[in-house]
């Protein structure tokens, strides 16, 4: 399979512990995404990578989130101290640089805090 | 800053038969793109139909089609000859210029009914 991947799946966690999601994008793709997407909603865009370097993040994006993506492959998105309002699910879209807006999703992390 | 507007949360359409999901848009800019993905129930997002501002002929994929009018800040999307495999959540999305984050409406669920 060489479409993005995502792990895992599901994760289920308490209240104030912390969370890391995988992505692994298109081998050839060097821009990655992330973005959180809640029941009912279109996705919210987090951040966004171009090789290494990471060029915007939301003002979403608290200092409870980091995203790293060293060497500019995979990439993981780090929750600490997750709340209730972090439940969601968690998108990675990886595309080229001269895509023009055509984003290859995975398939989610649904996070739930209890 | 940039805003899309989906009013319709929820269609349906008879398989075979044409529908269209509405979408406006609110910006200032003049370089940008649109897009309609998909979202079926499996969750993994596929672009469907992508339209650049500055061209004036309509974007078309097959039985998919847009009405893309530019002063009317309107971009919505038909599907001809509807077919139970349409049936998923569709977001219309704005790109400003070649930036990579993707703003997305709300999303309108379609029902394609035998």
């Amino acid at each position: 399979d060489t479409g993005v991947s995502q792990n895992p799946r599901h994760k289920i966690t308490k209240r104030g512990q912390n969370v890391t999601f995988r992505c692994d994008p298109i081998s050839e793709h060097n821009r990655l995404y992330w973005y959180r997407q809640t029941l009912g909603q279109g996705p919210e865009f987090l951040t966004y990578f171009q090789n290494e370097a990471q060029l915007e993040k939301s003002r979403l994006l608290s200092d409870r989130f980091s995203a790293e993506r060293p060497k500019g492959s995979f990439s993981t998105l780090e929750i600490q101290r997750t709340e209730q309002g972090d439940s969601a699910m968690y998108l990675c879209a990886s595309s080229l640089a001269q895509g023009h807006g055509k984003l290859f999703f995975g398939s989610g992390t649904q996070l739930s805090v209890l | 800053a940039q805003t899309v507007t989906q009013s319709q949360p929820e269609m349906s359409v008879q398989e075979a038969e044409t529908v269209t999901l509405s979408c406006t848009y609110d910006t200032s800019e003049n370089n940008y793109y649109l897009f309609w993905y998909k979202q079926p129930p499996s969750r993994q997002m596929i672009l469907v139909i992508r339209q650049e501002a500055y061209k004036q002929q309509n974007a078309t994929e097959n039985r998919f089609s847009v009405n893309f009018q530019k002063a009317a800040k309107s971009f919505s999307l038909k599907i001809s000859d509807s077919q139970l495999g349409d049936t998923a959540m569709y977001f219309c999305a704005f790109m400003k210029g070649s930036q990579g984050n993707l703003i997305f409406g709300k999303g309108t669920k379609l029902s394609v009914k035998p």
